[in-house]
């Protein structure tokens, strides 16, 4: 297992389309977290998964945002009619069943920027 | 909600000069606390993991101390060299469905 992978590293994208991002996480791993990060910022949580189940979603992520994670294995983020303000880095991480107790393992995240 | 607050926000040192990077987090009922590196554009990497129960952890040049009762960990990087410059994360953990929460992290330069 080589690790979290995220797909695509690079997105650009004009304003108003849909975009969609893919995040494998360790094989292991049950808990899958979804983070975004601007410029300057500190990662801020988005959402997070226990296999399959959605168990939290942050007041961040606008109804332009939907993840899912089928099977409890990938995780996809789709953003609909997307913003200049989306621009971000979007991360992705997992840990194992018994939370951050072994530590988060982070992927090298999507890079959007809608133009 | 757990607020971290990292100081100093950003520095610059000759190489050669130790670093000390201090992390603050108001909740202090945590389980662990992880220190993260991010370069430029890119992902975070791991680079310490610190339980509750101990009072520091270390790996290389790298030392990691805890004091959970007053909310602080310090990350030590000794005889900084260039490939030491990065953006230097911390991120406690509360335990149970608790996320980790961050800072925005101390930005470092290592001058040669």
């Amino acid at each position: 297992d080589t690790g979290v992978s995220q797909d695509p590293r690079h997105k650009i994208t004009k304003r108003g389309q849909n975009v969609t991002f893919r995040c494998d996480p360790i094989s292991e791993h049950n808990r899958l977290y979804w983070y975004r990060q601007t410029l300057g910022q500190g990662p801020e949580f988005l959402t997070y998964f226990q296999n399959e189940a959605q168990l939290e979603k942050s007041r961040l992520l606008s109804d332009r945002f939907s993840a899912e994670r089928p099977k409890g294995s990938f995780s996809t983020l789709e953003i609909q009619r997307t913003e200049q303000g989306d621009s971000a880095m979007y991360l992705c991480a997992s840990s194992s069943p018994q939370g951050n107790f072994f530590g988060y393992t982070f992927g090298s995240g999507t890079r959007l920027t809608v133009v | 909600k757990q607020e971290v607050t990292q100081i100093p926000a950003a520095l610059s040192v000759p190489e050669g000069e130790n670093l000390v990077l201090n992390c603050s987090f108001t909740d202090s009922a945590i389980y662990n606390l992880q220190w993260f590196r991010q370069d430029p554009g890119k992902g975070l990497t791991s680079l310490l993991l610190i339980q509750s129960s101990q009072r520091e952890q270390t790996s290389g040049r790298l030392n990691a101390s805890l004091d959970k009762s007053s909310g602080r960990s310090t990350l030590y990087i000794a005889a900084s060299q260039p490939g030491d410059s990065a953006t230097y994360l911390c991120a406690p953990w509360l335990g149970g469905n608790n996320r980790l929460a961050f800072g925005k992290g101390n930005q470092v330069v290592v001058i040669p």
